[in-house]
């Protein structure tokens, strides 16, 4: 099955810093990423979707300025939290979906990354 | 607009019993819909999905779902609970006509199991 991978899978920073995670679709290309931020024992929030070539497509409520998001490649997706704060402390999930005609509506997650703010 | 609506955040059985965890949703088109398992601290893997077809499907280790488009409803079931299938349970329904497949979560279901 098509293979999404995260990175880094936890990462710990000081408060104001920018921390860069990694999506990365493994075998095979995905023109649109997803995001989701999920809090501890709740449910995936979706952020914004990303699509190869083009800007994001945030969520209401979601700060563009905050939560960049860079979707460069066919296989790459990268989300960085600008000048974090401890709120921004969260589990942050991607998913992608196959390109053209293998898509089948189904997405593919990522292991997640845990975002620690001090 | 689409919505998933998960009763019940904790389900407990014993190691043996019926698996049952209802998921409801709402949509104006014909949805996808979907059931996620997540363990803790990792991503989320797919057990079944419904896209178009037979409306009862069948997923990994023993799950089973049934479409029923007249009650709205995708509920999960197992017929015997394993200790392994502890975790949190996730149903979602796909945007299927904006040609973007957001996906709307439901706000899950954490299922224990009981020795």
């Amino acid at each position: 099955g098509a293979v999404v991978s995260q990175h880094p899978s936890r990462v710990i920073c000081k408060s104001g810093t920018s921390v860069k995670i990694e999506c990365r679709s493994l075998d095979f290309q995905a023109t649109t990423m997803f995001w989701y931020r999920q809090f501890p024992k709740q449910s995936l929030m979706l952020m914004a979707t990303s699509n190869e070539g083009s800007k994001a497509t945030y969520e209401q409520g979601v700060e563009k300025d905050k939560f960049l998001i860079n979707h460069a490649s066919l296989t790459l997706s990268t989300l960085t939290v600008t000048s974090a704060h401890p709120e921004d402390s969260s589990f942050y999930i991607c998913s992608a979906r196959l390109a053209g005609a293998a898509n089948t509506g189904e997405l593919f997650f990522g292991e997640g990354s845990r975002l620690t703010v001090l | 607009a689409q919505s998933v609506t998960q009763l019940g955040s904790h389900v407990s059985v014993s190691e043996g019993a019926l698996v049952l965890l209802r998921c409801n949703y709402s949509s104006s088109v014909p949805p996808y819909l979907f059931w996620y398992v997540q363990y803790p601290n990792q991503g989320l893997q797919l057990l079944l999905k419904y896209t178009t077809g037979a409306t009862l499907v069948k997923g990994i280790n023993g799950f089973e779902a049934e479409f029923k488009k007249s009650e709205t409803s995708f509920h999960l079931t197992k017929p015997s609970a394993h200790m392994s299938d502890a975790a949190e349970y996730f149903c979602a329904v796909s945007d299927t006509t904006s040609g973007t497949y957001k996906y709307i979560f439901g706000t899950g279901t954490r299922l224990k199991v009981l020795a």
